[in-house]
């Protein structure tokens, strides 16, 4: 595609429940990553994939936070039982590989929770 | 761990005016630099990067930064800002791994 895209752009759910947010990266691009960016703060590093694998995962912030990307393109980021404190904007990005950080963000999307 | 600071959280500022936004991180070892603009309702935009050579880099819409290893400092400059340059500014910096550590972000706004 011709840029990162993101869905959905807005999403509300009830504390305790499990959300997923999708990731579609620039075609050809294998390196992937999840930024989580709060109300005026920059964003924090969750999650790093290079091709399939999880190259870094040091960022996710607990168990509850989990992400796959079974074909090396496609990403979901999965949350289980989400809290309010989970509420932030999500933001995925791209680079052709690891090695050239220059990296393309989507659009994000927007976690309330309530 | 690495740390990216930007001294600025606000900038007000007229058309015309030069503007000049700061950033420091902590890290010893190489270091790739970035700074990434984020347009009101739209998402984050590389502006400029920096990864060797030329410690002086010219990025998009006449924005220059400038690599100091010695103060490690990467400041963002433009000697004469446009309206359209409201927008929020964040410094990046990768330095061992891949991800980057980004600043808490400085928002520009210029008057017309």
């Amino acid at each position: 595609g011709a840029g990162v895209s993101q869905t959905p752009s807005n999403k509300v759910t009830e504390k305790g429940k499990y959300v997923e947010l999708r990731c579609d990266p620039i075609s050809g691009h294998t390196a992937l990553y999840w930024y989580r960016q709060s109300l005026g703060q920059g964003p924090e590093f969750l999650i790093y994939f290079q091709g399939t694998g999880a190259a870094d995962d040091s960022g996710l912030p607990n168990d509850r936070f989990f992400a796959v990307r079974p074909e090396g393109s496609v990403s979901t980021l999965k949350i289980q039982r989400t809290e309010r404190g989970d509420s932030a904007m999500y933001l995925c990005a791209s680079s052709l590989n690891g090695g050239k950080p220059e990296a393309f963000f989507g659009q994000g999307t927007r976690l309330t929770v309530v | 761990a690495q740390s990216v600071s930007q001294h600025n959280h606000h900038v007000i500022l007229s058309e015309a005016a030069s503007l000049e936004l700061g950033c420091n991180y902590s890290y010893g070892g190489t270091v790739n630099l970035f700074w990434y603009v984020q347009y009101p309702g739209q998402h984050l935009q590389l502006l400029l990067k920096y990864f060797s050579g030329d410690p002086l880099v010219k990025g998009i819409k006449g924005f220059e930064a400038e690599f100091i290893k010695s103060k490690f400092s990467f400041n963002l400059r433009k000697p004469s800002v446009q309206w359209s340059d409201t927008a929020e500014y964040f410094c990046a910096v990768k330095a061992a791994g891949n991800k980057l550590t980004f600043g808490g972000g400085t928002r520009v706004l210029v008057k017309p």
